[in-house]
């Protein structure tokens, strides 16, 4: 079984729709969870960052890790074209100086106007 | 803000050349991590750097080696490049549970 699992998608949504993406894992030791932002041709940027389980908000983005059933998710609410991109889930071992992500495929998110 | 730069954004170089990837970051971080990117394959960590003259195998390290001489600077050496590593290669860095910090991005052919 793979550490991360993540839906490639590709995922089509019209512009204004709520957008879920989601990844499962099987580590139990994963205590962080992030969600990268990949655009075409750039390098990933940090989107969202959760430490163990619980809810995040950021603006129109929300992060939930469930850890009992070792899922993560990301919602996007009133999507835009802006946010059409590859959307990596990263779980992490240990917040410590000395930690690796392991990252999931991506799901590729297209919203059209 | 945090800056990565990897030091070409396309390169394309020929079969059983020596392909030298640069990195540089400059906000300190001790950590550092080569990847490459490849469709329905995802973000694959080559090596990775906790200090500086420090190395560690990532899960596909054959065909590359790394260097860390100055803790701001992480290279990516190909020794013999081969088609099949034809990638984005991509350079991040981190400090401690801060999550990474990606460069833009090498995208590397070869022919």
């Amino acid at each position: 079984q793979k550490e991360v699992e993540q839906d490639p998608g590709p995922l089509s949504v019209p512009e204004g729709a709520i957008v879920s993406l989601n990844c499962t894992y099987s580590n139990s030791a994963f205590q962080y969870f992030m969600w990268y932002r990949q655009y075409s041709r750039k390098g990933p940027e940090l989107l969202m960052y959760t430490y163990s389980s619980g809810n995040k908000e950021d603006g129109r983005f929300t992060a939930q890790v469930d850890k009992s059933s070792k899922y993560i998710s990301l919602f996007i609410r009133d999507s835009q074209p802006s946010d059409s991109a590859t959307y990596l889930c990263a779980p992490a071992r240990s917040g410590g100086s000395n930690y690796k992500l392991t990252f999931g495929k991506g799901t590729l998110l297209t919203v059209n106007p | 803000d945090v800056k990565v730069t990897q030091s070409s954004r396309y390169l394309v170089k020929r079969t059983g050349e020596k392909v030298f990837l640069e990195c540089v970051q400059d906000m300190d971080h001790e950590n550092m991590f080569w990847y490459r990117q490849d469709p329905g394959l995802g973000l694959r960590l080559i090596y990775f750097s906790y200090d500086v003259k420090m190395k560690e195998k990532g899960d596909i390290p054959e065909g590359y080696s790394v260097s860390r001489e100055k803790k701001e600077r992480f290279s990516l050496i190909l020794e013999s490049a081969s088609t099949n590593q034809t990638s984005m290669y991509l350079c991040a860095s981190s400090h401690g549970g801060n999550g990474y910090t990606f460069g833009s991005g090498t995208r590397l052919t070869v022919v």
